[in-house]
């Protein structure tokens, strides 16, 4: 059974830290996704990274896609109370089904 | 450009009552369509996943089903209610398997 990891759980600084969120695996994915989710609403697509060593940014967010494909960290630099919410990983597993795996996600508050 | 709706938003039910949730989707023919569960504030578990009208597949037994009456429109039903299928309840949809999937806005079941 393929699993993702994520950590840490739960993560509160002040407004201008930057934090790293880490989604890993011992299994290899042919694509992973992150989502921004707020309370009440469906998860919101970030990014797809799909090649092995891709960084890709998004503003303050910098993602980046393990070499072996089993692993993803997003990095928020200046982190801003609008980055406030639920971060979730996915990634397809190898069946083929289009099933997405998700992490457990990550609650970020950041406190003014 | 394509847009995805779930109704109700919310909905408060009483244990053994029947369920209809409904999921529908714009700007795009033959989509792959997804239900998924979100307990809170964590990952979501995929229920049922459809690649065309009529095709259901199940990916966890449960006390739920699914149908897909036409192209566009995945509905989520229940003959008696439990308990534990209180939830955020989540429509996807992706354009083929494996693709990235995009989500409603989802469904708030609370069954007393």
């Amino acid at each position: 059974t393929q699993l993702l990891e994520q950590s840490p759980q739960f993560l509160s600084i002040q407004e201008g830290e930057n934090l790293t969120v880490y989604c890993n695996s011992s299994s290899v994915f042919s694509s992973l996704q992150w989502y921004r989710q707020e309370p009440g609403e469906g998860p919101v697509l970030l990014v797809t990274v799909v090649t092995g060593g891709e960084v890709k940014k998004l503003k303050r967010l910098t993602f980046q896609f393990g070499d072996a494909r089993k692993d993803s960290s997003l990095h928020i630099t200046a982190a801003q109370p609008g980055d406030t919410g639920l971060y979730l990983c996915a990634g397809h597993g190898s069946s083929n089904t289009g099933k997405l795996i998700f992490g457990q996600g990550t609650t970020l508050q950041v406190k003014p | 450009s394509q847009t995805i709706h779930q109704w109700p938003a919310t909905l408060v039910q009483p244990v053994g009552s029947p369920l209809s949730l409904e999921c529908t989707v714009e700007g795009t023919s033959n989509p792959n369509l997804y239900w998924y569960r979100q307990a809170a504030g964590r990952g979501l578990q995929l229920l049922f996943y459809s690649v065309g009208i009529g095709q259901i597949s199940s990916e966890v037994p449960q006390n739920l089903s699914a149908s897909r009456p036409q192209d566009r429109q995945f509905i989520l039903s229940s003959k008696k209610l439990l308990l534990s299928d209180s939830g955020f309840y989540l429509c996807a949809w992706s354009g083929r398997l494996g693709d990235t999937q995009y989500f409603g806005p989802g469904t708030r079941l609370t069954v007393l």
